[in-house]
């Protein structure tokens, strides 16, 4: 089983929708989490932080279940420039994180 | 300020031959990533260094791969000899682990695309 385990999608919505992308992980000693963002042949950037009360950054939601270890991102009325793959990863120990495979999001016009 | 910086942006050669990747982590962050990524595997943790010392190498492929950081300001990734699965898109990241630096927050570079003919 992988450490970290997304949905790879793709995910096609129109301009405007909703959509949430979800994430397990298996090790229930992890310590932190995040949503790193990813366009097509570039770095990964973060995009943001999960905290256990769950936290928002403008359209962006992020959720984080420790009980049933689930994290989830909820993008409110999408972009064109939300088109990107998102990959949900989780510190374990101190330096190391651990990256899921990655979700792809294409916003349509 | 700068970002982390990798070089080449882009490296073609021969099975067989010695390949040297170098990044540059960002000024002032104690720890360093070599990740590489494919399509098949993601994004995968290679070797890890904390105020340039290695502290986790488990994700090293193989004796073919080696990676130094002889100072804070730069690391090398060798593979030797290079062969046609070590292509991939390899990244170098870097953090710091101050409070009110973004503690612990990756920074990446550009990345170095490989391919092994």
């Amino acid at each position: 089983r992988k450490e970290v385990e997304q949905d790879p999608g793709p995910f096609n919505v129109p301009e405007g929708a909703t959509v949430a992308f979800n994430c397990t992980y298996s090790n229930s000693a992890s310590q932190s989490f995040f949503w790193y963002r990813q366009d097509c042949r570039k770095e990964p950037k973060l995009l943001m932080s999960v905290y256990s009360s769950g936290n928002e950054d403008g359209r962006f939601t992020a959720q984080l279940n420790r009980a049933s270890q689930y994290i989830s991102l909820l993008i409110r009325d999408s972009k064109l420039s939300d088109s990107a793959t998102y990959l949900c990863v989780v510190r374990s120990s101190a330096r190391q994180l651990t990256f899921g495979s990655g979700t792809q999001l294409t916003v349509l016009p | 300020d700068a970002g982390v910086i990798q070089s080449p942006r882009h490296e073609v050669t021969e099975m067989g031959q010695e390949v040297t990747l170098r990044c540059k982590p960002i000024s002032g962050h104690n720890s360093l990533f070599w990740y590489r990524q494919t399509m098949m595997r993601g994004l995968e943790l290679l070797i890890y260094f904390n105020n340039n010392v290695p502290i986790d190498d488990s994700g090293m492929p193989e004796d073919r791969f080696s990676a130094k950081m002889p100072n804070a300001s730069f690391s090398t990734l060798k593979i030797q000899p290079s062969e046609p699965r070590d292509s991939a898109v390899y990244f170098c990241a870097s953090s710091s682990s101050k409070i009110g630096q973004g503690r612990d927050t990756q920074y990446f570079g550009p990345g170095t695309r490989l391919t092994v003919l």
